[in-house]
């Protein structure tokens, strides 16, 4: 099963709107941590946000916002007033204990986000 | 302070051979993380290696990859008799010993294989 669901594939928008990419996860653990990740064409993974699972204060910073709902095992970005510049795969990613006592990522599959100018 | 290191960044190899990746992890970190990211998909978890010892090689597939993290020098992920499956990025971070459970990872800028 997949622990993380990035339903939206792509989504293309026209500068200036804003946008809010989805990400479900799944997990039985308490203590966990949920991450986005941004993927620009270079293709280097570039780290935006780390919550904790106990955490549900929404976060903002600049244009991006995350909106992190335990209830719907949600955590949600969403950036405003987008740029050409945003253009990029987004990956959201859960990172949870494993045997090992390492933090062990499952990644979803990832938004790919259009910015037209 | 440099970050993680990975070479090198575009790896071409043609059906049969080998392909071995080089991860050098930030300095003080003796803990090394390998994923794979397939075509169109996220990253997925191969394998987790501390100096000289494998820990956690559940992601890795069972034959052809083998990984190792040697006590000088960087990690090597190796790929035996290449496919065209095996096309694909590779990227890996690394943490120190005793890392936190809320240690965030920095990922290096990855490899590029391209199998033809």
């Amino acid at each position: 099963a997949q622990k993380v669901t990035q339903a939206q594939t792509e989504i293309s928008v026209v500068e200036k709107e804003d946008v809010t990419l989805d990400c479900v996860y799944e997990t039985r653990d308490t203590t966990y941590y949920l991450f986005w990740y941004k993927q620009p064409p270079s293709g280097e993974l570039v780290f935006l946000i780390r919550r904790n699972s106990f955490d549900e204060q929404n976060e903002i910073s600049g244009r991006y916002s995350w909106n992190f709902q335990k209830s719907t095992s949600s955590f949600n970005f969403t950036i405003t007033a987008s740029q050409v510049v945003d253009s990029a795969v987004y990956f959201c990613a859960l990172s949870e204990p494993s045997f090992y006592n390492f933090n062990k990522f499952y990644f979803g599959s990832g938004t790919k986000l259009n910015v037209k100018p | 302070n440099a970050g993680v290191m990975q070479n090198p960044r575009h790896l071409v190899r043609r059906r049969g051979q080998e392909a071995r990746l080089r991860c050098s992890p930030m300095k003080g970190h003796s803990h090394v993380y390998w994923y794979r990211q397939l075509p169109e998909e996220g990253l997925k978890f191969m394998v987790y290696l501390q100096k000289e010892n494998i820990i956690d090689e559940s992601g890795m597939p069972k034959e052809r990859f083998s990984a190792e993290f040697p006590k000088e020098g960087p990690s090597i992920l190796r790929i035996q008799q290449v496919v065209r499956g095996d096309s694909a990025a590779y990227f890996c971070a690394s943490s120190p010993p005793a890392a936190p459970l809320s240690y965030g990872y920095t990922f290096g800028s990855g490899t590029r294989l391209t199998v033809v």
